[in-house]
């Protein structure tokens, strides 16, 4: 079956602009995390959504970072004001249950912020 | 809080055998490991809980040493398509709903 999808795969923006990154995970899969990536390091946590609830937020950077899933299934990353320390690679995973599951890790977005 | 993962890479050539660790300096309640082939996203390999349970699905084994707070990753008569990245990611509490903290991660090369 389809995979975790995500979109776009690169998004090249102009400082101080906002963008969306979005999520599509495994069709019902109740889990939802989003990581970023630094070239050469493992993912670092930003949050996680069980259903449409954000169970912690803890990771995001600051408060230009904010992510929903309004319905449980499709989920965006919002940045706004974007600066140059947001480059990254930002990706998505999904699992099938809530708790020590396999996590289902999607394409990524590139971000660059020029 | 972020685990530390040894060797940093490891060169072998193929039908050779490998250990990549993965330690934490607080409890543990789970450990992850994933694959990572360049440009590809990370890949499942292992989950192993405390009290023992391993939940896999490939002929990589591991360990987890939970009064140490250590994993190990054992590569078995290592294949080509071994080579990649590994990450150890670890949970801490059975109610953290799969809140990974991964480590930098283990670079594998398997030559001919």
């Amino acid at each position: 079956g389809a995979g975790v999808s995500q979109s776009p795969r690169y998004k090249v923006t102009k400082r101080g602009q906002d963008v969306a990154l979005r999520c599509d995970p495994i069709s019902g899969h109740v889990s939802l995390y989003w990581y970023r990536q630094a070239l050469g390091q493992g993912p670092e946590f930003l949050t996680y959504f069980n259903y449409e609830a954000q169970q912690d937020k803890s990771g995001l950077p600051n408060d230009r970072f904010s992510a929903e899933r309004p319905e449980g299934s499709i989920s965006t990353l919002t940045i706004q004001r974007t600066e140059q320390r947001d480059s990254a690679m930002y990706r998505c995973a999904s699992s099938d249950g809530q708790g020590s599951y396999e996590q289902y890790f999607g394409p990524g977005t590139r971000l660059t912020v020029t | 809080q972020q685990p530390v993962q040894s060797p940093q890479a490891v060169i072998l050539r193929e039908g050779e055998d490998a250990v990549i660790n993965c330690s934490s300096s607080k409890a543990l309640y789970s450990v992850h490991w994933y694959r990572q082939k360049h440009g590809e996203a990370p890949v499942f390999l292992m989950i192993l809980l405390k009290g023992g349970e391993q939940k896999g699905h490939d002929k990589i084994s591991a360990s987890f040493n939970e009064k140490k707070q250590q994993s190990s990753l054992y590569l078995t008569a290592s294949q080509l398509s071994y080579s990649g990245t590994y990450f150890c990611g670890t949970e801490q509490r059975s109610d953290s709903w799969g809140k990974l903290q991964f480590g930098a991660g283990t670079q594998v090369v398997v030559t001919p």
